[in-house]
């Protein structure tokens, strides 16, 4: 079942420019992840925002997270041209035992140089 | 190097003829899982396993076995495969689930013909 969903789909910028991308999502979760893909490689594991923050921060990233709106954004400052892949976003309800970690369908982000 | 190793990377095979795709992993995580990507679907998981000799069903279990006999590997099994399996298949592990992101392998794509 797939929970969270990213916006935009897709999102084209120039390079040294702000990149955000948003995710909202349906119900409770411990957690949301954000996720980013090269093209046709595995998927690598940026942050992890727990349901009892509002904002984290890792380098260039900046993950924001509002559960009463249950919805969060991922911002990439500075972006440059390596930047350009897939995100997603993951939201985690795992709980007694089970796996609960859900994908969206991600935003494809492209960098022009 | 911390990892999870997937074989084969590509893997071209007839519908019906049995195979397997091994997924190591060297980081001592409890959780494994198995997820297929697809075009316009994102990830969908197939299996995972909490542990040795424990898995259970993920969204998308039709078609596939997985197995669990030592902590360290979790292969997919898929007996009899048929066109619809063709897909990219990401083998991935986590040390629990509910407060930690998955790490991911590079992928399996397989087509059935």
């Amino acid at each position: 079942s797939q929970q969270g969903e990213e916006d935009p789909q897709a999102l084209s910028i120039q390079e040294g420019e702000n990149a955000t991308m948003n995710c909202s999502y349906k119900t409770s979760i411990n957690n949301l992840q954000w996720y980013r893909q090269n093209s046709g490689r595995g998927l690598v594991h940026l942050i992890l925002i727990r349901s009892n923050e509002r904002e984290k921060h890792s380098g260039r990233l900046r993950v924001t997270l509002d559960t009463s709106k249950k919805s969060s954004s991922l911002l990439i400052t500075a972006s440059r041209a390596a930047d350009t892949a897939s995100y997603f976003c993951a939201t985690d309800a795992s709980g007694g035992g089970a796996d609960g970690l859900t994908f969206g369908k991600g935003t494809h982000l492209i960098i022009q140089p | 190097e911390a990892q999870v190793t997937q074989n084969p990377r590509y893997l071209i095979t007839v519908t019906g003829k049995k195979l397997t795709v091994t997924c190591s992993q060297n980081m001592n995580h409890e959780y494994m899982s198995w997820y297929r990507q697809d075009p316009g679907l994102g990830l969908r998981q197939i299996y995972y396993s909490m542990n040795v000799e424990v898995t259970d069903k993920g969204d998308v279990p039709e078609g596939y076995k997985v197995s669990r006999k030592e902590k360290r590997n979790f292969p997919l099994i898929l007996e009899s495969p048929s066109p619809n399996q063709t897909s990219l298949y990401f083998c991935a592990s986590r040390l629990t689930a509910d407060r930690y992101g998955y790490t991911f392998g590079s992928g399996t794509r397989l087509t059935v013909v």
